[in-house]
Parts: C-alpha cells; structure tokens; sequence
C-alpha cells in the first residue's frame, strides 16, 4: 500500500464509450500525476496538477481529458480512444511539483486499459 | 534530446549480486531515482542520489557518478522476491522527471 488508489483496476472498452479513471491519495501531497506506460517503454508524463492547478500538459490527446477537483483526487476522462492508447495509466502523488530536494512520487496500482 | 539507457531484461541467481546500469544524458542533472515494479503493481521508491558515490539501504545500493552520467542498482542476496522490473529516472533542470525504460530482473532458484 503506498497510499494512492486508482479504480478501475482494469477496463476495456470500446472506441466510442466514455470512462473515468479516478485516483484518491491519502498522504497529504500537494502534486498529482498521469502517466502513462507501455510495454519496454520509459514512463510518458501526461498531466501535472500542483494544488490543483494544472501545470503541465506534455501534448496529451484531446481524447484525454484531467480533472482535479482538490488535493487529494485526480481523474482522467476518456473519449473516443483509439486501440494504441491501450496501456497501463499510472497517478502518482508528491508534496508538490519539486523544485528541490528528494520530493519523491508516490505511485498508485494503475488502471489496466485495453481499447478494442 | 533526454535519454535514460538502462538493459531491458537481466537474469540472476537467487542468493547471487546484481548490478543494474543505468546511462543518462539528461539536460541539467538534479538527482536520480530508482523504483521497484512487481508485474501488476505500483512503481515503489527504491533510492534516491543526488551526490557521488554509494548509498546503501540493506541489501540494495545504488551508486551515481555524475561526470559519466552512469549510476548502478546493485541487490545483494538475492531473493526470489526480488524478481520485478527496475525502472531509473533523473530529474532534470526544469526538475522534470525522466524515465528509463526499466530492466525485468528474473531471479531463479
């Protein structure tokens, strides 16, 4: 247990559905984190929110949609995937964004995606 | 462009050493990380350097020299627990993280 969950742990879905991946963290932190991760592939950030405030979008799909309403939860809205965004979608959480010292990130168990 | 190069997959004996490398070439340099991946689990936080030389934490350790851009994980007696993925990761100027790809360890009795 590191203190962040995600549900679903695992969902499939169709190109035209909607879903949401929620992710809770119980540690305090102030920053919250997408990623993505596919196999043999590095780690791709996709959405930074500190405070709640977005301070990062590293060109994510439209078809992604972030949503943070406090400190403590994240979500990703989904629509009209397409099967290369199968992949395992990872939240993280740290006291915020560091911009100094060992601020490490905190990772939930991942929300299994597969678009069919 | 950011790159971290680390083996995609290593095989080791349980009781055995292991070293786990990990290249970089990143955009300013302000600490590395290591994680531990289970099959179907989070990434959890191994070690942390930020200053030359070896950090020991038990039986894993992880060295960093800076000027060759190089750090290693190492695991001493291993067990077969230890079978996971091993993912590195610098942070750079902009305090960004930057991921390796990770190295699957098998770990066999």
């Amino acid at each position: 247990e590191t203190g962040v969950t995600q549900t679903p742990r695992h969902l499939v879905m169709g190109m035209t559905n909607k879903k949401s991946l929620k992710c809770e963290q119980h540690l305090g932190h102030n920053a919250m984190y997408w990623y993505k991760q596919s196999a043999k592939k590095p780690l791709e950030l996709m959405f930074v929110y500190n405070f709640k405030e977005q301070t990062e979008n590293n060109s994510v799909p439209s078809r992604f949609s972030p949503e943070c309403p406090n400190s403590s939860h994240l979500f990703l809205h989904l629509h009209t995937l397409q099967p290369e965004d199968s992949a395992l979608y990872l939240c993280a959480s740290s006291p915020q964004t560091s911009t100094s010292g060992t601020d490490t990130q905190y990772f939930g168990p991942g929300t299994r995606l597969t678009v069919l | 462009g950011q790159n971290i190069d680390q083996p995609t997959e290593m095989t080791a004996t349980e009781g055995a050493i292991v070293q786990i490398n990990c290249t970089y070439q990143t955009s300013g340099f302000n600490g590395l990380f290591w994680y531990q991946q289970h099959a179907g689990e989070a990434p959890t936080f191994l070690s942390y350097n930020v200053l030359d030389g070896l950090e020991e934490k038990g039986r894993f350790s992880s060295f960093l020299s800076r000027s060759k851009g190089y750090s290693y994980l190492l695991l001493k007696e291993l067990q077969m627990k230890d079978s996971a993925s091993y993912l590195c990761a610098v942070r750079d100027s902009n305090y960004q993280l930057i991921w390796g790809a990770g190295t699957k360890l098998i770990i066999k009795p």
